[in-house]
């Protein structure tokens, strides 16, 4: 069971550069999440989506967007990436409406310079 | 809109003793979960409890239980015989048990340090 899937683990851009974080489950979960993770803040949803072919923006959403065309993928793009984004990032899915646990991948650490 | 508080950045304790997490949170709902999010060092995040806000009764998980207060708005976890193998962030959560539950609102987290 690979679970919630996260590539890379480790990432670092240029101010400026664009890029995908990558997320991939395998649980046929409806829903999928984004969440970065900094110092001190917790964790802060970015964009998240219900089902495939849906999405939609969380708290924190400038500078990044998402896309689903299928169930199991849901990456993340950083257009133009800036010093502020530096971060870790998560993927979380859960199966659907009724259900409460998330899982989470291991978290992607971008550092923009 | 919900919000969650940890109002203890760092704790410690030693092995073998009671620790005491604290959370709050704020919200004009009636219907929703809470949990309690450990990351170790690994920066995995693993559930370790959940409560449902129309249980009256503590949920409690081998070694961690909570103090749930639904009129005081307050979420406690406590570890009890602490291992080494807890010292890790640890997490409080909120999530709307109706449609708008796709969102995890967390606090800002709690480091607690096991020592031998």
């Amino acid at each position: 069971n690979a679970g919630v899937t996260q590539t890379p683990k480790f990432q670092v851009l240029k101010t400026g550069q664009s890029m995908t974080l990558q997320c991939a489950q395998d649980m046929n979960h409806e829903y999928m999440s984004w969440y970065r993770q900094d110092p001190g803040m917790g964790l802060r949803l970015i964009h998240y989506s219900v089902g495939a072919g849906i999405t939609d923006q969380g708290e924190v959403p400038n500078g990044y967007n998402v896309s689903r065309s299928t169930t199991e993928d849901f990456p993340l793009r950083l257009l133009s990436a800036a010093p502020s984004q530096t971060s870790v990032y998560f993927c979380a899915s859960k199966l659907d409406r009724m259900n409460t646990e998330a899982f989470f991948g291991q978290g992607t650490r971008l550092t923009v310079v | 809109a919900q919000t969650v508080t940890q109002s203890q950045p760092e704790m410690s304790v030693q092995e073998a003793e009671t620790v005491t997490l604290s959370c709050t949170y704020d919200t004009s709902e009636s219907n929703y979960y809470l949990f309690w999010y450990k990351q170790p060092p690994s920066r995995q995040m693993i559930l370790v409890i959940r409560q449902e806000a129309y249980k009256q009764q503590n949920a409690t998980e081998n070694r961690f239980s909570v103090n749930f207060q639904k009129a005081a708005k307050s979420f406690s976890l406590k570890i009890s015989d602490s291992q080494l193998g807890d010292t890790a962030m640890y997490f409080c959560a909120f999530m709307y048990s109706g449609g708008s539950n796709y969102k995890l609102t967390f606090g800002k987290g709690t480091l607690l340090t096991v020592n031998p």
